[in-house]
């Protein structure tokens, strides 16, 4: 069964939109942990976040932020204000003691001008 | 700054070839991983190495060997290579936590290949 899924394979929206990128894991352990990437054209993923899942505050980042909610296993990416320079695709990671850092199928976000 | 460098964005080759893929990195981490990304399927885990010589599998191993005899350096092999290891490969590494467990991974800027 897939472990982290990103509905959205691809998202289109025009600059300064606010766009929201999903995130579903399954997961029966009590601690883990949960990343987002970005990997823009240039083929570098970039790391964006780490959360554990005994912190479920939510992160603000300039105009990235960031919704964990444990009572639906999401944990949701929002940009605000979006920018051409956003357009990359996003993947979300889940990280499980005594297994391997697993990735979700990534959304593709274009922004257009 | 973390940095993590492979070999080349760009390969070509040839059913049957043996193709080595290098990634290289400079943050005396531990642990190296290889990927590979396909369109939909998000990053596959090839092999991970925790150690130098030490080498494990991942999800996809078949058809793929790697070898670690620095630590810096990981070296993805593909014995012969076929068209479905067409593919985008990632590399990556990150400083000590079992199996990887919570710490974050730094990936370089990957190595498109195409089997011809």
């Amino acid at each position: 069964a897939q472990k982290v899924t990103q509905a959205q394979t691809e998202i289109s929206v025009v600059e300064k939109e606010d766009v929201t990128l999903d995130c579903v894991y399954e997961t029966r352990d009590t601690t883990y942990y949960l990343f987002w990437y970005k990997q823009p054209p240039s083929g570098e993923l970039v790391f964006l976040i780490r959360r554990n899942s005994f912190d479920e505050q939510n992160e603000i980042s300039g105009r990235y932020s960031w919704n964990f909610q444990k009572s639906t296993s999401s944990f949701n990416f929002t940009i605000t204000a979006s920018q051409v320079v956003d357009s990359a695709v996003y993947f979300c990671a889940l990280s499980e003691a005594g297994n391997m850092l697993t990735f979700g199928g990534g959304t593709r976000l274009m922004v257009k001008p | 700054d973390v940095k993590v460098t492979q070999s080349s964005r760009y390969l070509v080759k040839r059913t049957g070839e043996k193709v080595f893929l290098e990634c290289v990195q400079d943050m005396d981490h531990e642990n190296m991983f290889w990927y590979r990304q396909d369109p939909g399927l998000g990053l596959r885990l090839i092999y991970f190495s925790y150690d130098v010589k030490m080498k494990e599998k991942g999800d996809i191993p078949e058809g793929y060997s790697v070898s670690r005899e620095k630590k810096e350096r990981f070296s993805l092999i593909l014995e012969s290579a076929s068209t479905n290891q067409t593919s985008m490969y990632l590399c990556a590494s990150s400083s000590p936590g079992l199996a990887g467990f919570g710490v974050t991974q730094y990936f370089g800027p990957g190595t498109r290949l195409t089997v011809l």
